[in-house]
């Protein structure tokens, strides 16, 4: 059974900084990896899709990485801002017919003004 | 909104009650999904229909009733709930069922309250 993990859970940086947050998965067979934002109480927002057989996607400041074979991706958020202050999800499709996405926890985002 | 609407937004229902969520799409896709989001626990897939057909049903007790009636609508019936059921139910879609070639849009959510 696919088992996705976030680390860290939760993160608070001043704002302009550099960040990184980890994704890893157990198990590689996976068709694409999906990098989401939720806001308190509300659904998810599409940030970025990276697909097996690519190794990173870009849009504006975001910058997600996938190594399947290792079974790890990094999302990178350059020069952040207290906007970017959210809770951001990694999910999953695995190849199996009848998956849908596998979701970590999340790590919960603040950027300090 | 990202093309993916759920109604209503907020339930509160009683345990005896019986009510049902609603999630509509237009954006051509040919596959939906609902979703529980539980305190403190990952996003839980419930169920899974593409082409309007269900392809999944991710061991959910049977007071969870999923309907399908066209690829634009989702329903999901509720019926003698128990507290623990309170979440927020979120309902996605994808262009086919592999989350192919754009990947997976979600709606708002339905925060859902069982008193």
């Amino acid at each position: 059974k696919q088992e996705v993990t976030q680390i860290p859970a939760a993160l608070s940086v001043p704002e302009g900084e550099n960040l990184v947050l980890n994704c890893s998965f157990t198990d590689s067979a996976i068709y694409n990896l999906q990098w989401f934002r939720q806001d308190p109480g509300k659904g998810l927002t599409s940030l970025l899709l990276i697909q097996s057989s690519q190794r990173e996607q870009t849009s504006g400041r975001l910058n997600a990485s996938l190594d399947k074979s290792s079974g790890r991706s990094t999302l990178y958020i350059a020069a952040s801002q207290p906007g970017d202050s959210a809770t951001y999800l990694c999910a999953v499709r695995g190849t199996g017919g009848a998956d849908g996405l596998t979701f970590g926890k999340g790590t919960h985002l603040i950027i300090q003004p | 909104e990202t093309g993916v609407t759920q109604t209503p937004r907020h339930l509160v229902m009683g345990m005896t009650n019986k009510k049902s969520l609603k999630c509509e799409q237009h954006l051509g896709h040919n596959a939906m999904y609902w979703y529980k989001q539980s305190a403190k626990k990952p996003l839980e897939l419930m169920f899974v229909y593409s082409l309007e057909e269900r392809v999944e049903n991710n061991s959910v007790p049977s007071r969870f009733s999923p309907e399908c009636p066209n690829s634009s609508h989702l329903f999901l019936h509720l019926h003698t709930l128990q507290p623990e059921d309170s979440a927020l139910y979120l309902c996605a879609s994808s262009q086919d069922a592999r989350g192919a070639p754009y990947g997976y849009t979600f709606g708002s959510g339905t925060r859902l309250t069982v008193v």
